[in-house]
Order: C-alpha cells, then sequence, then structure tokens
C-alpha cells in the first residue's frame, strides 16, 4: 500500500534551537512535488515549503528547509531558530503513483518551549 | 489577491441530512480539491475536479458528490449524513500540472467544520 509515513507524532523544542521532523513516502514516480503543510490550532493548512524532485538542490524557506533524499524516499523538514509560532502539526504530503491526488501523512505536533 | 474560501465555516445537521459545502479557489487557479480531516488525522483525499469534470476520487461512498462551475468554484454534496461524516472538510486549490499528482502547488481555505448529530 502506498503511504507516507511520519513516524515523530509528537517533538518539542527550545525556542531558538532547531529542530528536525521526519517523512518517508512510496511512490514509482521520478517526477513529482513533496510539500510540508503547517496546520496550527485555527486548523488552517498553510503551506511550508515545496520539494520539486528533479532538483537534486534542498529547498529553503526562510528558517524552513529541507533534507531530501530521493533515493530513500524521504523528505524531513528542518526549523531553525525555532519561534512560538512554529507551534502546530506539521503533515508531509506526497502524489500517489498514478492519477492526480495527494496523501498525506498522519502528522507531527510541535511544541515550542519558552 | 484572495485566497481560497470556503463556506460555510461551521455545520451542525443531523443524520440522514444532506450538506452542501462550497469553494471559491484562489485566483489564477482552475483545479480544486476536496479533503476531510477528522480530528487527529491527516486529509483524506475525497476528489478533485478540472475544467468541470471529477477526475480523480479517493476511497469515499457515492453519497459525496461534487460539482465544478465555469468561475472554477466547487461544491460537496454529502447525502445520507452519517455520525462518521463529522469532521472538517478542506478546499484546496491549485493549477492542473503534468508532474506525479497532477498538480502544481495546492493551497488550502481555511475549511468548513460539520458536526453530525
Amino acid at each position: 500500500a502506498q503511504t507516507v509515513t511520519q513516524s515523530q507524532p509528537e517533538m518539542s523544542v527550545q525556542e531558538a534551537e532547531t529542530v528536525t521532523l521526519s517523512c518517508t513516502y512510496d511512490t514509482s514516480e521520478s517526477d513529482y512535488y513533496l510539500f510540508w503543510y503547517k496546520q496550527p490550532p485555527s486548523r488552517q493548512m498553510i503551506l511550508v515549503i515545496r520539494q520539486e524532485a528533479y532538483k537534486q538542490q534542498n529547498a529553503t524557506e526562510n528558517r524552513f528547509s529541507v533534507n531530501f533524499q530521493k533515493a530513500a524516499k524521504s523528505f524531513s523538514l528542518k526549523i531553525s531558530d525555532s519561534q512560538l509560532g512554529d507551534a502546530a502539526m506539521y503533515f508531509c504530503a506526497a502524489p500517489k503513483n498514478t492519477g492526480n491526488q495527494f496523501y498525506f501523512g498522519t502528522g507531527t505536533s510541535l511544541t515550542v518551549i519558552p | 489577491d484572495a485566497g481560497v474560501t470556503q463556506s460555510p465555516t461551521h455545520l451542525i445537521k443531523t443524520r440522514g441530512q444532506q450538506v452542501t459545502l462550497r469553494c471559491s479557489p484562489k485566483s489564477g487557479h482552475d483545479t480544486v480539491s476536496w479533503y476531510q480531516q477528522a480530528l487527529g488525522q491527516g486529509p483524506q483525499f475525497i476528489f478533485q475536479y478540472y475544467e468541470e469534470e471529477e477526475r480523480q476520487r479517493g476511497n469515499f461512498p457515492d453519497r459525496f458528490s461534487g460539482h465544478q462551475f465555469p468561475n472554477y468554484s466547487s461544491e460537496l454534496n454529502v447525502n445520507a449524513l452519517l455520525l462518521g461524516d463529522s469532521a472538517l472538510y478542506l478546499c484546496a486549490s491549485s493549477l492542473f500540472g503534468t508532474l506525479a499528482g497532477g498538480q502544481e502547488t495546492q493551497y488550502f481555505g481555511p475549511g468548513t467544520r460539520l458536526l453530525v448529530l
């Protein structure tokens, strides 16, 4: 079965420190996008970062960066200089093998400790 | 530039009733996907609309149906509501693309919280 796995249901980080959230996925496609989304208590899904699988360079958006290992089908999110506003659920999303849909992982709940 | 909008924000229905949820995509987007998110879980794909047609469907019964209008807005209809249909319903819009997943980046609306009693 095709899945997206987030193995860390909960993570915590001290304010200003760095944390890495892990994600693995399963696809037989060669060209695709991967996404990390943030969902705060308001439950609005907010795009954090996008990785294009055909690009070897890891995506970066300000304090957010990814470590993309295509062969290992691993797509982790690194948050540097963590801020209180980073506290949220984080979801990884990867495409289904065929068709136009994405699978989401079960999420990682991030707590930022002041 | 307006983002994705959804209405209503909250809804309470009773078992057996029917509900219609609405979504307006981000300006310039042509593809709308609907997701169901139960409490404590990730979003589950319901279906996707492009060019007014259902292009892909997830593992949801026929009680879930939809429509896309010429202005790209979309509706999600759920008939014969069950208690288990209580969830956050998310709409996401994107540009139809050619990479796996068939679309460019999805942007989500704020969701509609449906409670079935």
